[in-house]
């Protein structure tokens, strides 16, 4: 069962313009939630994470993500994109009951026009 | 700074040949995890390892093989290398304060099998 699901593949914006990446998950029990992103040619950075307590977590480079537990959503956002935001981003999830066990979506590459 | 390093970026091998990838952590951190990413699949785990010479399963760990002799060192083993097994593979690590620890991914190696 999938239980987590990034709407796109690819997601392109204009430099400066609002960046809206969406993750959605399957599950009864609101998971941990984390966003990573890979730069080329790199390993996974974290960028935020929610665990509990304050639903709107803010992250590094600006980003942002909104958990929301009746949407089951937790997408990933930041007023203003720049160039150096070019990357594939990963939504994950750790389930109660997988222990250790981080869950990835598929990736969304974004791409940032000049 | 936190550092997990990967022996090799890039690899190419051949069918058939026993190949090792080589991860080493300098948290010391007790969780250490060997995914493959795919493109448009995201990550999938393959195996982990919550202490030394304790190993278990992810969900795609048919054709591998893994090793922790050590708390720092965590190998993953291709018995016999087979052109499906061409990809990405990303070794991470965490501590074991619970379910919500950060990740800390390596730069990942590139393999290839021909």
């Amino acid at each position: 069962a999938q239980s987590v699901t990034q709407l796109g593949s690819h997601v392109s914006v204009s430099e400066g313009a609002l960046v809206l990446l969406r993750c959605n998950y399957s599950s009864s029990v609101p998971p941990y939630l984390f966003w990573y992103v890979q730069y080329p040619n790199q390993g996974l950075q974290l960028l935020l994470k929610y665990t509990t307590g304050a639903t709107l977590v803010k992250g590094i480079n600006g980003f942002e993500a909104e958990f929301k537990k009746s949407e089951t959503s937790f997408h990933l956002t930041k007023p203003s994109a720049h160039m150096s935001d070019a990357a594939e981003y990963f939504c994950a999830v750790i389930l109660m009951d997988s222990s250790y066990k981080l869950i990835f979506g598929s990736g969304t590459r974004l791409l940032v026009r000049p | 700074d936190v550092k997990v390093t990967q022996s090799s970026r890039y690899l190419v091998k051949r069918t058939g040949e026993k190949v090792f990838l080589e991860c080493v952590q300098d948290m010391d951190h007790e969780n250490m995890f060997w995914y493959r990413q795919d493109p448009g699949l995201g990550l999938r785990l393959i195996y982990f390892s919550y202490d030394v010479k304790m190993k278990e399963k992810g969900d795609i760990p048919e054709g591998y093989s893994v090793s922790r002799e050590k708390k720092e060192r965590f190998s993953l083993i291709l018995e016999s290398a087979s052109t499906n097994q061409t990809s990405m593979y990303l070794c991470a690590s965490s501590s074991q304060g619970g379910s919500t620890d950060t990740q800390y991914f390596g730069p990942g190696t590139r393999l290839t099998v021909l």
